[in-house]
């Protein structure tokens, strides 16, 4: 099982600020990386998948690089609705396999 | 509109088997597009795959599950269905049905989630 590990685990941000994300898997995933957001009581929401692409509706100041091992979401300015918890998850070995979570909270 | 909502016990005793259902509305299990799966999450905790499967395909459960659970669907009632055996307290987490596209593994649609809880 490939294990996701993210950092950090928990991420103090000013509204406005800028944000960056870690996630590190314990084997190459290739493309195969997805990010979501979740906010307390609902399920988690797809943010970006194949590393990069942002899925529908979601805004621009959302933006996942890297590849293989070494992976980034990035929230350019953040907005009061992205105090969250965010997950990354592999795809490319089954089975597919989440991080731990980094919480983004208000600073 | 596309819509998946888990029902079932929320309370389930130990050693006993856990048995959700997924209700689907807008949309059939039968599309061949998309898989359907079941994802939990432990309290305060991340999340977890169970398992997942094509309408005519195969169903993938996850190795650290594989022994205690299955997976089922009912094409009359467009519903699918979890069952999980031997529970311990464990296995207390917050079951998603979920839906995403057959050409990737990623979840695109969620139901609410239950919570089940093991305890005597």
């Amino acid at each position: 099982e490939i294990v996701m590990t993210q950092s950090p685990v928990t991420l103090s941000v000013s509204p406005g600020e800028r944000a960056t994300l870690s996630c590190r898997a314990s084997q190459s995933v290739s493309s195969s990386l997805a990010w979501y957001q979740q906010t307390p009581g609902q399920a988690p929401r797809l943010l970006i998948y194949d590393a990069f692409t942002r899925a529908t509706d979601i805004p621009a100041r959302f933006s996942g690089s890297g590849s293989g091992t070494e992976f980034t979401l990035t929230i350019s300015s953040l907005q009061s609705e992205d105090f969250a918890v965010y997950y990354c998850q592999q795809y490319n070995n089954w089975p597919w396999t989440f991080g731990q979570g980094t919480k983004v909270d208000i600073k | 509109q596309v819509q998946l909502q888990e029902s079932g016990p929320g309370l389930v005793k130990p050693s006993q088997t856990l048995s959700l259902t997924c209700t689907v509305s807008g949309s059939s299990v039968l599309s061949g597009g998309y898989y359907w799966s079941w994802i939990r999450q432990h309290p305060g905790k991340g999340l977890e795959w169970i398992g997942y499967f094509y309408y005519g395909g195969s169903t993938y459960y996850n190795p650290s599950l594989k022994s205690r659970v299955s997976m089922s669907v009912d094409t009359s009632k467009n519903q699918f269905s979890l069952k999980l055996s031997s529970v311990t307290a464990a296995d207390t987490a917050v079951y998603y049905c979920a839906r995403g596209p057959k050409s990737r593994g990623v979840t695109l649609l969620w139901g609410q989630g239950t919570l089940v809880t093991v305890s005597s």
